[in-house]
């Protein structure tokens, strides 16, 4: 099947910038999505990205898309406490099924 | 009201008993879904529902069976479950099949 790969884990200071990184390999991908899982806690949509985007920027996050190469990213600048958390990346082609195919998650710790 | 909620938050239940899960969302949505998560590994799918009718139903054993009464209201319901189906079920919805989807906090479900 398709994959969403990213890396297991990501330890950063506090007030560092944090990449986190994502390959999939499904090319009619659609839609992108950076997810956030707080311990416990359920999913928390934190960005998507249309395919036809290479960057989108909200505060203090930042998505790059390169479609080419099937490589896209999250950076958080300023990282905070708070941000410690497991980030999803997900993708979906936007069809009439939705089936969206996560990663795997990378653990971020932020140390003070 | 623009949240996703689920009860109940926490669930015990032995192998014989019967119980149900519940997801309800007030902002209009018409496709919600329900996912499984293990522990530290991504949200697989299990079933999606449109316009309260079943869209996708992801191999999933019988021993779950979904419900859809009205737009706002999506149940699982469980019998006969194995300790193997212990895990976080979270459910989402999206305001149509190819949008993007917001979570719920999951019930965490425990099977003894």
């Amino acid at each position: 099947g398709e994959d969403v790969e990213q890396s297991l884990f990501l330890s950063v200071r506090e007030g560092d910038s944090s990449v986190i990184n994502c390959t999939y390999t499904d090319s009619s991908s659609t839609y992108l999505y950076w997810y956030k899982q707080e311990p416990g806690a359920g999913l928390q949509l934190l960005t998507y990205i249309f395919s036809n985007m290479d960057m989108k920027q909200d505060q203090r996050l930042t998505v790059l898309l390169n479609k080419k190469d099937k490589h896209l990213s999250l950076r958080i600048a300023d990282t905070q406490t708070g941000d410690s958390a497991i980030y999803f990346c997900a993708e979906s082609t936007g069809d009439n099924n939705n089936d969206m195919r996560f990663g795997a998650g990378t653990r971020l710790t932020v140390k003070p | 009201d623009t949240e996703v909620t689920q009860t109940p938050k926490h669930l015990v239940m032995g192998m014989t008993n019967k119980k149900s899960l519940k997801c309800e969302q007030h902002m209009g949505h018409r496709a919600m879904y329900w996912y499984k998560q293990k522990a530290k590994k991504p949200p697989e799918l299990m079933f999606v529902y449109s316009y309260e009718k079943l869209s996708i139903n992801e191999s999933v054993p019988s021993r779950f069976s979904p419900e859809c009464p009205n737009s706002s209201l999506l149940n699982l319901h469980l019998h006969a479950l194995q300790p193997e189906d212990s895990a976080l079920y979270l459910c989402a919805s999206s305001v149509y099949l190819d949008n993007e989807q917001f979570f719920g906090p999951g019930t965490r479900l425990t099977v003894l």
